[in-house]
């Protein structure tokens, strides 16, 4: 089954920095990458998602980057701020347009932005 | 327009014990998911169902069981909890792509 692979597991970084999130998944198949962001206590809210048919998507301070051929895609934040500090996971998905759409989750980067 | 709704927020249960976990949600989705977060191990999907009398099995089914009673409700049972299955417990709901997570229902067995 698929396989989705997260690094690194926590990230430190100075406010105003960017920071760069990388994950790799198995299945060629795969064809929806989505995004979540888990602050302490809470629950995941998507924050950016991007289908197989395009190779980055961008949203103010955030963007997704996916290189179908090598199987990875990431996330990359500019310019963060304190708010940014939660837990971000990457997902994927090859049922995006059926009748279902099963994720199946990295393990999760554990962002810190220090001010 | 609530979202998902789970219940219970938190639960304590002893080894052997079964309990259902309830979730609703009220945005007419079809499709609805089980997860459950470890430390470290992300969240990963315990079962799921496309459609209203439809269940299958996700990453890490045993040890559970589901049902689809319509298609608002998707309960989550464990009929004899045992300590691994201490963990947070989110369900999910999703039309086409995006999903809606519930709040978590945070369960510690003894």
């Amino acid at each position: 089954g698929e396989n989705v692979e997260q690094h690194p597991s926590t990230l430190s970084v100075q406010e105003g920095d960017s920071a760069v999130i990388k994950c790799t998944y198995s299945d060629s198949a795969s064809n929806y990458f989505p995004w979540y962001k888990q602050e302490l206590g809470k629950r995941p809210q998507l924050i950016i998602d991007i289908r197989s048919n395009v190779g980055e998507k961008k949203d103010q301070r955030i963007a997704v980057t996916l290189n179908k051929t090598a199987k990875h895609f990431s996330l990359h934040i500019t310019e963060t701020q304190p708010e940014d500090s939660a837990v971000y996971f990457c997902a994927a998905s090859k049922d995006y347009g059926g009748a279902t759409n099963k994720l199946i989750f990295g393990t999760g980067t554990l962002l810190a932005v220090q001010p | 327009n609530a979202g998902v709704t789970q219940t219970p927020k938190f639960q304590v249960l002893k080894t052997g014990q079964s309990m259902t976990l309830q979730c609703a949600q009220d945005m007419n989705h079809n499709s609805m998911y089980w997860y459950r977060q470890d430390p470290g191990m992300g969240l990963r999907l315990i079962y799921y169902s496309a459609s209203e009398g439809t269940t299958d099995k996700g990453e890490v089914p045993n040890g559970y069981n589901v049902s689809r009673l319509n298609k608002r409700e998707f309960s989550l049972r464990l009929e004899s909890a045992a300590p691994s299955q201490t963990s947070v417990y989110f369900c999910a709901s999703s039309w086409n792509y995006g999903y809606t997570f519930g709040s978590g229902t945070r369960l510690t067995v003894v």
